[in-house]
């Protein structure tokens, strides 16, 4: 129940094509679900995060989907660039309880010029 | 300004060696964290801070020792260590430790011999 399911784990998209990321979840008392982008050798940066009182959630090319019916939540990156090249976590945690980070196995995304 | 640093960046140690790594942050933040992270897996939490008392320890090794001196700084003392504790030690930090988004720092890149 403390899982969070990631797919792919990895991913080749075109320059300019669109990224999708999923997430799956099973405990229904996670109320907090950020995404991470880590480039290699550095520390995980966020990207954007949502709570379910919301359905999407956009900032620039990125975009959170959430859907809390199916206990799933997805990370679109738009125009996608070489630059977005990285590996990216989607996370889960609860607000009422230790607020711990459980992460996604990540997914390592290349997008091709 | 959302900065975590980290020092060292770099760590090469024997299994004799004591040696401590160090982390912090000035943005007012009351929470702070241990992450250990090998290679194409997600962060592991080791230690949680809340307002300078330790919040989490999950099962850390006691080679592993902790120290939070003030609200701005986290230690981590190494002593002993094994080969395979060889990661990239990440620091963070959030606002609380309940809900609060969680920034983390470039790392520490440790390789034990």
């Amino acid at each position: 129940q403390q899982q969070v399911k990631q797919s792919p784990q990895s991913l080749i998209v075109q320059k300019g094509g669109i990224s999708i990321i999923n997430c799956a979840y099973e405990n229904t008392a996670f109320d907090y679900f950020p995404w991470y982008q880590q480039f290699p050798g550095k520390g995980p940066a966020l990207l954007i995060a949502i709570r379910p009182d919301v359905s999407e959630k956009k900032e620039g090319r990125f975009t959170i989907s959430f859907n809390k019916s199916a206990k799933q939540f997805s990370l679109h990156i738009m125009d996608s660039q070489p630059g977005d090249s990285a590996t990216y976590f989607c996370a889960a945690s609860r607000s009422s309880n230790t607020g711990k980070l459980i992460f996604g196995q990540g997914t390592t995304l290349q997008v091709k010029p | 300004d959302t900065e975590v640093t980290q020092t060292p960046k770099h760590l090469v140690m024997g299994m004799t060696n004591k040696k401590s790594l160090k982390c912090e942050q000035h943005m007012g933040h009351r929470a702070m964290y241990w992450y250990k992270q090998k290679a194409k897996k997600p962060p592991e939490l080791m230690f949680v801070y809340s307002y300078e008392k330790l919040s989490i320890n999950e099962s850390v090794p006691s080679r592993f020792s902790p120290e939070c001196p003030n609200s701005s700084l986290l230690n981590l003392h190494l002593h002993a260590l094994q080969p395979e504790d060889s990661a990239l030690y990440l620091c963070a930090s959030s606002l609380g430790q309940v809900g609060y988004e969680q920034y983390f720092g470039p790392g520490t890149r440790l390789t034990v011999t």
